[in-house]
């Protein structure tokens, strides 16, 4: 167990609607990334916010946006879902913004229909 | 892109051979890390080793690197079915956030 919780496991949505996705970090971790991973495909990464802040970006859309909490906990929201945005939605958390390792909840399972 | 590879894409052994995964990237980087998923699950940490190592071992894991030739190769012995997964590798060039590969998915047959 890693101590980030994402949730909702799993979410069923429509094309078109807006879909928010929750992390809870782990205690003592100021830095929380995203990535999405298709079915076979590596994680590729949507975004990561340091202190608050976003911290680099990857490609990904303007409808995909996110913030940070106080408590360091981060929401991702993706707005007018298409069909290609089924997917496992992953958070990850880790001290600071440097490139150490990364602790990653469980997923949430994305299927829009 | 400064991705990793992994390669083979699939490999499937026998419980107690040996396992070996690589990886190949293309740009300089500060460290490179290993991570294991089960099957729709969230990636677990296996082992990071920085530019200046060239190898590392945890437990049933070696991991070597090879800043030369820009590769890694990822060592598991004596393989059990609970092994069975997808192992990535993951870069660190320091200026950009930690990137992935398509991952090699191991079956260990029983």
């Amino acid at each position: 167990e890693t101590g980030v919780t994402q949730s909702p496991t799993h979410l069923i949505k429509t094309r078109g609607q807006q879909v928010t996705l929750r992390c809870s970090s782990q205690s003592g971790h100021n830095t929380v990334s995203w990535y999405q991973q298709a079915l076979g495909q590596g994680p590729q990464f949507i975004f990561q916010y340091y202190r608050e802040e976003e911290n680099g970006r990857g490609n990904f859309p303007p409808r995909f946006s996110g913030l940070q909490f106080p408590n360091y906990s981060s929401e991702l929201n993706v707005n007018a879902l298409e069909l290609d945005d089924s997917a496992l939605y992953l958070c990850a958390s880790s001290l600071d913004q440097g490139g150490e390792k990364l602790f990653f909840g469980s997923g949430t399972q994305l299927s829009v229909l | 892109s400064q991705q990793g590879e992994e390669d083979p894409q699939a490999l499937s052994i026998q419980e107690g051979e040996n396992a070996t995964m690589n990886c190949s990237y293309k740009t300089s980087i500060n460290n490179l890390q290993w991570y294991r998923q089960n099957s729709g699950r969230g990636l677990v940490h296996l082992i990071l080793i920085r530019s200046n190592e060239r190898e590392k071992h945890s437990g049933r894991l070696r991991v070597t690197l090879d800043t030369s030739k820009k590769s890694s190769s990822l060592l598991i012995t004596a393989s059990r079915a609970a092994d069975t997964a997808s192992y990535f590798c993951a870069v660190d060039s320091g200026n950009t956030p930690l990137v992935f590969g398509k991952g090699t998915r191991l079956s260990v047959i029983a």
